[in-house]
């Protein structure tokens, strides 16, 4: 198992372009999770997905989209970038169930200049 | 509001030291707790969990935590650290129901010295 991947990265952007960030993961878990980390900050949570079509906001949703048409993919869309969403994004998929582990891929390192 | 709060940003310490990072939640439901471990340039992984049983749960590479209900408490510590150990720690906290999120403190980072 590959378990979460994520492309690209490293990304640099110019204010206003748009992009997305790509993930995939191979473990058949229903839930997947976008985060951003910030230095100080910790994770804060972006928006969510508790199976494919379902899709919910997380702490700090703005500026961003998502859609899950698929168990496997969730990818995370940017669509006018500011400074503010320079940021290292992490995407994490779990089994359905509360206790469960979450499993991260290797992030994203996104500027926005 | 759930929040959780890592008491010490920075921590530093020689290596065979012993090491206690603290973490406090603010939910007074029933909860699973998480510690996970970032190391240098590396995406998060599970150090240890507690959701049931037993407070003081083993993780890997010799870590713990005790979980302290009426503190809302859950401590991690390791004896004896080592060089390999430098890293960011984060306490993660997710209520007992399906469809929540973790939610994460601010982290610690952790530098230690040979």
């Amino acid at each position: 198992n590959a378990g979460v991947t994520q492309t690209p990265k490293f990304r640099i952007l110019k204010i206003g372009q748009s992009m997305t960030l790509q993930c995939t993961q191979d473990m058949n878990h229903n839930y997947m999770y976008w985060y951003r980390q910030d230095p100080g900050m910790g994770l804060k949570l972006i928006y969510y997905s508790v199976g494919a079509g379902i899709t919910d906001k997380g702490e700090v949703p703005n500026g961003y989209n998502v859609s899950r048409s698929t168990t496997e993919d969730f990818p995370l869309r940017l669509e006018l970038a500011a400074p503010s969403q320079t940021s290292v994004y992490f995407c994490a998929s779990s089994l359905a169930g509360a206790g469960n582990e979450q499993f991260f891929g290797p992030g994203t390192r996104l500027t926005v200049l | 509001a759930q929040s959780v709060s890592q008491h010490n940003h920075h921590v530093i310490l020689s290596e065979a030291a012993s090491l206690e990072l603290g973490c406090n939640y603010s939910y007074g439901g029933t909860v699973n707790l998480f510690w996970y471990v970032q190391y240098p340039g590396q995406h998060l992984q599970l150090l240890l969990k507690y959701f049931s049983g037993d407070p003081l749960v083993k993780g890997i590479k010799g870590f713990e935590a005790e979980f302290i209900k009426s503190k809302f408490s859950f401590n991690l510590r390791k004896p004896s650290v080592q060089w390999s150990d430098t890293a960011e720690y984060f306490c993660a906290v997710k209520r007992n129901q399906a469809g929540t999120a973790l939610i994460f403190g601010k982290g610690t980072t952790l530098s230690v010295s040979s």
